[in-house]
């Protein structure tokens, strides 16, 4: 089994709202990932967990905070978001970090800020 | 560091056509490549991988061959079908995350 849940699957959210967005694998793998992926763009790296500790932030705004409460869980706190944070964030998970590594994705969040 | 480029779409077939698509890569060492498919209105889905040189990934049909020797990783499929309509990202690691490709829109028609 390769699965990656995520939910919710849609979220609208005001920019002073505060949400959070939730990701769950059950296959023992030991890195987690955030991506965001724009309309008809390809899927772009925001943070990386390995070992449940952060190891990558690839200079994202700090009104994103993720959370790694357990090797299975990844959590994306959102805060006062803009419209341009409007796009679809996939969760993805690895066996280990590293080149030879498959990450399996979940179907994502379609996030709409107004 | 390592990079991946594809070839532009949209690709329009019809219903049992043969499929390709383009991919080259540049890559210090020798990364696992990866071809993923997104369809419409949802997340990305592995479709096929390859672990070193020569290597054939396959998976529903489609098949792509690790080329060290022309750094290319082109996706196949010898007849498609309307389902195989979707995006599909070329990808390999570069550290711990991956780069895609563009992505290819292809479009099946009966």
């Amino acid at each position: 089994d390769t699965e990656v849940t995520q939910t919710p699957k849609h979220l609208v959210m005001g920019m002073t709202n505060k949400k959070s967005l939730k990701c769950e694998q059950h296959m023992g793998h030991r890195a987690m990932y955030w991506y965001k992926q724009k309309a008809k763009k390809p899927p772009e790296l925001m943070f990386v967990y390995s070992y449940e500790k952060l190891s990558i932030n690839e200079s994202v705004p700090s009104r994103f905070s993720p959370e790694c409460p357990n090797s299975s869980l990844l959590n994306l706190h959102l805060h006062a978001l803009q419209p341009e944070d409007s796009a679809l964030y996939l969760c993805a998970s690895s066996q280990l970090a590293g080149q030879q590594e498959t990450q399996y994705f979940g179907p994502g969040t379609r996030l709409l800020v107004l | 560091g390592n990079s991946v480029t594809q070839m532009e779409g949209p690709v329009t077939l019809s219903e049992e056509a043969f499929l390709t698509i383009n991919c080259t890569y540049t890559a210090t060492g020798y990364p696992s490549l990866f071809w993923y498919v997104q369809y419409p209105g949802e997340g990305l889905q592995l479709l096929l991988k390859a672990t070193k040189a020569d290597d054939k990934g396959s998976n529903k049909g489609f098949e792509a061959t690790y080329r060290k020797e022309t750094t290319s990783f082109h996706l196949e499929k010898g007849s498609v079908q309307v389902s195989d309509s979707a995006v599909y990202f070329c990808a390999l690691p570069n550290t711990d995350k991956l780069i895609f490709g563009t992505g290819t829109r292809l479009q099946v028609f009966p």
